[in-house]
């Protein structure tokens, strides 16, 4: 099983759409999470944290469930702009590196 | 404010060649310094990690080394670029002990000819 699994995409959306990411992680003992945006030729930027109580960035909502080593990103009303590589993180290994997915590409289209 | 600084931002190499990519951290002390490497269409790999000056941690054997000559500086290395080398290039630092994510560079794109 691979350390950090996405969705494999791409995702083709209307504008105004709600679109979901979900993402796995195998290590149970990983201790942070994130979600970063990759736009196309660019580095990694971080989009949010992601904590167990779930939280809130405007139209973005990152949630994570332990018990079932799940992390998921919701966004509403979707922009052009939110057209991007969503990449999952995770902060495991053996020295508590940060570990990515594959990364899911988001296409908004008007 | 923290900013760090990658270069060259493109770089066309022969095989065969050596390589030198530089990386430094402005507003920080003692930052985890990183290198990864994106081929196309994959995803990050984490390729070295530094913890401090001269401390360097190799995470996948590879063609490649690293050095970590000064507190806010990380270069990656090669004596002779392979094809398979070609990738996006890109460093990061990250507070030491610290649970928040990494700030990356802007990259350098690597292709080898």
């Amino acid at each position: 099983r691979k350390e950090v699994e996405q969705d494999p995409g791409p995702f083709n959306v209307p504008e105004g759409a709600t679109v979901a990411f979900n993402c796995t992680y195998s290590n149970s003992a990983s201790q942070s999470f994130f979600w970063y945006r990759q736009d196309c030729r660019k580095e990694p930027k971080l989009l949010m944290s992601v904590y167990s109580s779930g939280n809130e960035d405007g139209r973005f909502t990152a949630q994570l469930n332990r018990a079932s080593q799940y992390i998921s990103l919701l966004i509403r009303d979707s922009k052009l702009s939110d057209s991007a590589t969503y990449l999952c993180v995770v902060r495991g290994g053996s020295q508590g590196n940060l570990i990515f997915g594959k990364g899911t590409k988001l296409s908004v289209k008007p | 404010s923290q900013t760090i600084h990658q270069w060259p931002a493109t770089l066309v190499q022969p095989v065969g060649s050596p390589l030198s990519l530089e990386c430094t951290v402005e507003g920080t002390s003692n930052p985890n310094l990183y290198w990864y490497r994106q081929a196309a269409g994959r995803g990050l790999q984490l390729l070295f990690y530094s913890v401090g000056i001269g401390q360097i941690s190799s995470e996948v054997p590879q063609n490649l080394s690293a050095s970590r000559p000064q507190d806010r500086q990380f270069i990656l290395s090669s004596k002779k670029l392979l094809l398979s080398d070609s990738g996006f290039y890109l460093c990061a630092w990250g507070r030491t002990g610290g649970f928040e994510g990494y700030t990356f560079g802007s990259g350098t794109r690597l292709t080898v000819v």
